[in-house]
């Protein structure tokens, strides 16, 4: 398994409270992913990293932001969770972007927004 | 942007028996073809892929199918044994690289 560390893995939370989830790698890949898996919608794209301090949106943003201050750890934040923000989240790593280089993921946090 | 549909969402198959899913994308301008396995409680995992410029792979008892043409994929369990029973997931990627658009997953279950 590639060296991916997510957390919490579970998590319980209230309406309207602020939330982070932390990815921690130990590859020294470049390129890191936040994505949402839900029924139904496979898993969609929230957030990419292409570098330290380097990200950009994907197709589910609204609602979240992400930092990464080290090349090993990528945070996930929900400012003010919604309960439509109730999903399982899923970190992923690649080397390089493009073809060459498939998507490893993380075990996924389970969070609930109540 | 890219659209991909997964079919059939849930699949039975006895043991033994063969299970294929099916995959179709919208963008022509994909290149790169996934396929994942997730297990329960698990993230999912690279099992197979395929690139534009090849029409068939194979990995023991799996392979995948693709026709750029009709802009569908395929991927074929054959042989299925319980261990084969999790969530698959296919996936398409365009030449920029930088996004992996995801189908909405099979269901498959290996009946003893």
């Amino acid at each position: 398994d590639a060296g991916i560390t997510q957390s919490p893995r579970h998590k319980v939370t209230e309406t309207g409270t602020p939330v982070t989830l932390r990815c921690h790698q130990t590859e020294n890949h470049r390129y890191m992913y936040w994505y949402r898996q839900d029924p139904g919608h496979g898993l969609r794209l929230i957030h990419y990293s292409y570098g330290v301090k380097d990200t950009d949106k994907g197709e589910v943003s609204d609602g979240y932001s992400v930092s990464r201050s080290k090349t090993e750890d990528f945070l996930l934040t929900l400012e003010s969770a919604t309960s439509s923000q109730t999903s399982v989240y899923f970190c992923a790593i690649s080397e390089q972007l493009g073809a060459d280089s498939p998507l490893h993921f993380g075990n996924g946090t389970r969070l609930t927004v109540t | 942007g890219e659209n991909v549909e997964q079919h059939p969402s849930t699949l039975s198959v006895q043991e033994g028996d063969s299970a294929v899913i099916k995959c179709t994308y919208s963008d022509s301008a994909s290149n790169y073809f996934p396929w994942y396995k997730q297990e329960l409680g698990k993230g999912p995992q690279l099992i197979i892929d395929i690139r534009s410029n090849v029409g068939e792979k194979k990995d023991q008892r799996i392979a995948v199918t693709l026709n750029k043409t009709a802009k569908h994929f395929s991927l074929h369990i054959t042989e299925t044994q319980p261990e084969d029973s999790a969530v698959y997931f296919c996936a398409a990627r365009t030449a920029a690289g930088n996004k992996l658009t995801f189908g909405g997953g099979t269901r498959v279950l290996v009946k003893p």
